[in-house]
């Protein structure tokens, strides 16, 4: 079956700490992988896809083949990461997407 | 260019009631999509159009309507609404060479 997953629903890290959001799929064949992020009042946007391999805002996601991975990571959190964190799947050749349940991050003064 | 805007912001209904969301982008693209949002489930689709005259069931279709008679509309039809429909409503059209999803502010519709 086709599916991502993301454990965490809730993630609470102090100003300064690493954080890495984790996403597993589950999909027959190469899909591409994404993740979005939707902050407070505001509405989903793109924050980073595997293809292109670039760092956006301090966060870098490596996909991993062998598990199935791919964790979202940052080595400082700042205050303004807080939101919510959608992992996501296109499959290959397709527009259809496949959503995570999402994990709300929350970055502690 | 707007993007995709969506219309109205905020809907209460009445259990029986129909309606319809609005959705439009100027973005040309092709693919269009239909999300709702609810706590703990994360975005679920429930319709999508690869281009005009085109649509197709998502995850979770019953309930709704969906046409797609121009490129840059797709609105979305509630045909009788219930409780268990009372959720955020996000539309979504896709850029069809970066896979890019490009989301409206949503629709919270609250179903009594």
């Amino acid at each position: 079956a086709q599916r991502v997953t993301q454990p965490e629903k809730l993630l609470s890290v102090f100003k300064g700490a690493p954080v890495e959001l984790k996403c597993n799929y589950s999909y027959s064949g190469s899909p591409e992988l994404f993740w979005y992020v939707q902050y407070s009042r505001q509405r989903l946007q793109l924050l980073l896809r595997h293809i292109s391999r670039e760092s956006i805002k301090g966060f870098t996601a490596d996909l991993n083949k062998g598990e199935t991975s791919f964790h979202l990571k940052k080595p400082f959190a700042q205050e303004e990461d807080s939101a919510m964190y959608y992992c996501a799947l296109s499959g290959g050749g397709t527009y259809k997407y496949i959503f995570g349940t999402g994990t709300r991050l929350k970055v502690l003064a | 260019n707007a993007g995709v805007t969506q219309t109205p912001k905020f809907q209460v209904l009445k259990t029986g009631q129909s309606m319809t969301l609005q959705c439009a982008q100027d973005m040309n693209h092709e693919y269009m999509s239909w999300y709702r949002q609810d706590p703990g489930m994360g975005l679920r689709l429930i319709h999508y159009s690869v281009g005009a005259g085109i649509t197709d069931q998502g995850e979770v279709p019953n309930g709704y309507n969906v046409s797609r008679s121009t490129t840059e509309d797709f609105p979305l039809r509630l045909l009788s609404a219930a409780p268990s429909q009372t959720s955020v409503y996000f539309c979504a059209s896709t850029d069809s060479l970066s896979y890019e999803q490009y989301f409206g502010p949503g629709t919270r519709l609250t179903v009594t």
